[in-house]
């Protein structure tokens, strides 16, 4: 089983649906954090959250929510689908001490709204 | 504040060389540099640190100079494998998360 799991890995929703991404991890990480990634642009964050009772916002947070719902669930939600939402999502962990150790990737969500 | 990687894209021929530059405004305690093929996830290279050694990931070897607040990737004899777009994520004494580059998209032709 992958270390950092993504579910689903492809998703077309409507306009105006509520959509939930999910990110499971057995890294045993306390950090997790969600990307949004636009074909040919970096990485943008979007909620990272170093402990299931700290959430923090990220660059583009608005239009989404994230629950933790354990140290090892980390979920992110569109409450209401736009088409610009159109993206390839990522969730990732670290460990604490990141500045010395990479990040892990989950697979990815294709995630399509039209 | 972003880092600046350049260029933004290179073409080679396979067993070519290449260098990758990914510089900061702001004073770094390590750099991380990551690899991402098309529509999959972005895979850890490797990390160079304050003061620390370069790096090295099979024939790709890294380095950071504090001084400048940058660091250099160094594809050697590239190979078909390499293609991809590299990011590199830096971390400084006030950062919570890494900052990423946007990234050098690398074509390797046979």
């Amino acid at each position: 089983d992958a270390d950092v799991t993504q579910t689903p890995r492809n998703r077309i929703t409507k306009t105006g649906k509520r959509i939930m991404l999910e990110c499971s991890q057995t890294k045993g990480h306390d950090r997790m954090y969600w990307y949004r990634q636009d074909p040919g642009l970096g990485l943008r964050l979007i909620y990272y959250s170093f402990d299931v009772k700290d959430i923090n916002k990220g660059e583009i947070s608005d239009g989404y929510s994230v629950s933790r719902q354990a140290q090892a669930k980390f979920s992110l939600s569109l409450e209401s689908a736009i088409p610009n939402q159109t993206a390839l999502y990522f969730c990732a962990t670290s460990d604490p001490n990141t500045s010395r150790y990479g990040y892990t990737f989950g697979s990815g969500t294709r995630l399509t709204v039209v | 504040q972003q880092p600046v990687q350049s260029p933004q894209a290179v073409i080679l021929r396979e067993g070519e060389d290449a260098v990758i530059n990914c510089s900061s405004s702001k004073a770094l305690y390590s750099v991380h540099w990551y690899r991402q093929k098309h529509g999959e996830a972005p895979v850890f290279l490797m990390i160079l640190l304050k003061g620390g050694e370069q790096m090295r990931h099979e024939k790709i070897s890294a380095s950071f100079n504090e001084k400048k607040q940058q660091s250099s990737l160094y594809l050697t004899a590239s190979q078909l494998s390499y293609s991809g777009t590299y990011f590199c994520g830096t971390w400084g004494d006030s950062n919570y998360q890494l900052i990423w580059g946007a990234g050098t998209k690398l074509i390797i032709k046979p």
